[in-house]
């Protein structure tokens, strides 16, 4: 089946530190992959996104490759800040087999100054 | 402003009168979706709906309902509503049906049982 494998909150970083969050997935064809950002009392927002093999995905100084050799989709930030404290999932969908999505957990990253 | 709304934002019911929570967008995307997340278990798909008369049971479709007689709305129906159906529901919606794409999503719905 398919599902979403991400690192188990929450974290815990000091402003301008580097940030990797985890995404592993299983998947029974050939899925998109996204990261979406839930900040607090909202709804979830795309952060970035990727649909083939070796793409990179960025957005706000976030980046993520989709390995699909590891099937792995790996958050990271260079330097983060205050702001970037939220709630991150990590999610796929497998386009033409039903178009479903699955989500990971969620992990919670606080950044303090 | 393109959005998705839901309402209500917040629902507290008894077991087993029926209820529904509206879901809207302006955007006229073809895909729309409800969600519940609950602590420890991430978003889970209840439905799915590709377009108007056409719907998909998700991974937790049990306990709840979904029509789509217009293409801007997708309500969630619970008909007798259960203690374990609390939880945080979001409606989302997107582009076309290639699961590509962004899904936008509402503000969330947190629903109590009792």
């Amino acid at each position: 089946g398919n599902s979403v494998t991400q690192m188990e909150g929450p974290v815990t970083l000091s402003e301008e530190a580097f940030l990797t969050i985890n995404c592993t997935y299983t998947a029974t064809g050939y899925p998109s992959l996204f990261w979406y950002v839930q900040y607090p009392g909202e709804g979830l927002q795309l952060l970035l996104k990727a649909t083939k093999a070796d793409d990179k995905g960025s957005n706000k100084g976030f980046e993520a490759t989709y390995r699909k050799e590891t099937t792995s989709f790996h958050l990271e930030k260079g330097s983060v800040q205050v702001s970037d404290s939220a709630v991150y999932f990590c999610a796929l969908s497998v386009p033409d087999t039903g178009n479903q999505f699955y989500f990971g957990t969620g992990t919670s990253l606080t950044v303090i100054p | 402003e393109a959005q998705v709304t839901q309402n209500p934002r917040y629902l507290i019911t008894v077991t087993g009168k029926k209820l529904t929570v509206t879901c809207s967008q302006n955007m006229n995307h073809e895909y729309m979706s409800w969600y519940r997340q609950d602590p420890g278990l991430g978003l889970r798909q209840i439905y799915y709906s590709m377009n108007v008369e056409v719907t998909d049971k998700g991974d937790v479709p049990e306990g709840y309902k979904v029509s789509r007689k217009e293409k801007r709305n997708f309500p969630l129906i619970l008909e007798s509503p259960s203690p374990n159906q609390t939880s945080l529901y979001f409606c989302a919606s997107s582009r076309g049906t290639s699961g590509r794409a962004e899904q936008y999503f509402g503000p969330g719905t947190r629903l109590t049982v009792t």
